[in-house]
């Protein structure tokens, strides 16, 4: 069966300063994966996806995320913090032949001015 | 761009009655969704449907929850005999085909309190 993990459920940063938001996957066969947000009292919103191919993905918002095969890793960056980024953040893998989604647990996102 | 819309978008119901979760996917989407968000914990899968007829469901998808494209725009979960557990946040999803690769598309949710 595949996992997501992710690594702080709570990151504050600085307006301005990197983010990094950490998702770890367990998965036997290649895995897919995306990075979702979910603004408050809203649904969830794709920020980006990773399938096959190039391995540094580029979302919504100037968020990247770069899929690591020996890391089993995909982790979600932005250079620069902005108030509106606050947020929580999920990181999925995709499972099965209906594509259903496994979801770590969220990240909250706190942007300090 | 074409959205997910979830009715209610809050839903109170004493325990033991019957509540129904309508969703319109999105068009031209052929894979249907329900998932849910424990307060506090993380975004389950219940269950997946295609072509009419439920293609995976969760261990959590028991016989109290049911789906149903009763027309060719909504999508609803049916909840027979709700429990104080049940309370939670239930997105609905659609992706345009199954498979991995998809994103799928979510509504806004229905936030599901059981008194």
């Amino acid at each position: 069966a595949q996992s997501v993990t992710q690594l702080g459920s709570h990151v504050s940063v600085s307006e301005g300063a990197l983010v990094l938001l950490r998702c770890n996957y367990s998965s036997s066969v290649p895995p897919y994966l995306f990075w979702y947000v979910q603004y408050p009292n809203q649904g969830l919103q794709l920020l980006l996806k990773y399938t096959t191919g190039a391995t540094l993905v580029k979302g919504i918002n100037g968020f990247e995320a770069e899929f690591k095969k020996s890391e089993t890793s995909f982790h979600l960056t932005k250079p620069s913090a902005h108030m509106s980024d606050a947020a929580e953040y999920f990181c999925a893998v995709s499972q099965g032949n209906t594509g259903k989604l496994i979801f770590g647990q969220g990240t909250t996102l706190q942007v300090k001015p | 761009e074409p959205e997910v819309t979830q009715t209610p978008s809050h839903q109170v119901t004493q325990m033991g009655q019957e509540v129904i979760l309508r969703c319109v996917p999105i068009s031209n989407h052929l894979y249907f969704y329900w998932y849910r968000q424990i307060l506090g914990q993380k975004v389950e899968f219940l269950v997946s449907f295609y072509n009419n007829e439920i293609s995976e469901k969760s261990e959590i998808f028991d016989d109290q929850f049911s789906v149903e494209r009763p027309d060719g725009s909504n999508f609803t979960l049916k909840i027979r005999s709700t429990k104080l557990e049940d309370s939670a946040m239930y997105f609905c999803a659609s992706s345009v085909t199954g498979g991995k690769g998809p994103p799928q598309h979510f509504g806004d949710g229905t936030r599901l309190s059981i008194l």
